[in-house]
């Protein structure tokens, strides 16, 4: 069972357009949501992470929003360019669990066209 | 230095050979991780070490087998491996716990023919 539910699977955004991903999770005791990006062939980086206590973080052209009442998050690419096109991962994780253990989204492909 | 190293890239391997994925990171992170990576999906955690000791084993067939030499180095070694065990293989480290701070590799892409 996924613990952390991710749409759409896939989205095509023309250059400077806006790159919309959402997540949901149930387990409340999640208090860590990281946004990776991964490149083919490449390993996840990590793009932008958020506590539960903030409603949104900015670092330049991507901002997630967090909604602890509905438990979603989501990301948002503003101006998004041709080097964007990757896949992009969200994830949870809890203070709980000792050894760090990740919970990942299905993933989104983003690609946007020039 | 903020890297993981994982080495070799590439590796194809026939299903008797024995061969080994390394993972060296020098952050001083004293958790370090396998995870498995198929085409289009997330990544799957493997094994957890923590302090050089294995920590989660998350089922894994035996024909996988890790180890932790010390805090900066980690191997897999792989034995009888099956065609479907081809994989993007992701080493990663973090600080103890709380799935903060993640740096994971580049990977090894392992084909089994």
């Amino acid at each position: 069972q996924q613990q952390v539910k991710q749409s759409p699977q896939s989205l095509i955004v023309q250059k400077g357009g806006i790159s919309i991903i959402n997540c949901a999770y149930e387990n409340t005791a999640f208090d860590y949501f990281p946004w990776y990006q991964q490149f083919p062939g490449k390993g996840p980086a990590l793009l932008i992470a958020i506590r539960p206590d903030v409603s949104e973080k900015k670092e330049g052209r991507f901002t997630i929003s967090f909604n602890k009442s509905a438990k979603q998050f989501s990301l948002h690419i503003m101006d998004s360019q041709p080097g964007d096109s990757a896949t992009y991962f969200c994830a949870a994780s809890k203070a709980t669990d000792s050894w760090g253990k990740l919970q990942f989204g299905a993933g989104t492909q983003v690609v946007v066209t020039p | 230095d903020t890297e993981v190293t994982q080495t070799p890239k590439h590796l194809v391997m026939g299903m008797t050979n024995k061969k080994s994925l390394k993972c060296e990171q020098h952050m001083g992170h004293r958790a370090m991780y396998w995870y498995k990576q198929k085409a289009k999906k997330p990544p799957e955690l493997m094994f957890v070490y923590s302090y050089e000791k294995l920590s989660i084993n998350e089922s894994v067939p035996s024909r996988f087998s890790p180890e932790c030499p010390n805090s900066s180095l980690l191997n897999l070694h792989l034995h009888a491996l099956q065609p479907e065990d081809s994989a993007l293989y992701l080493c990663a480290s973090s600080p103890v716990g709380q799935g903060r701070g993640y740096t994971f590799g580049s990977g090894t892409r392992l084909t089994v023919v």
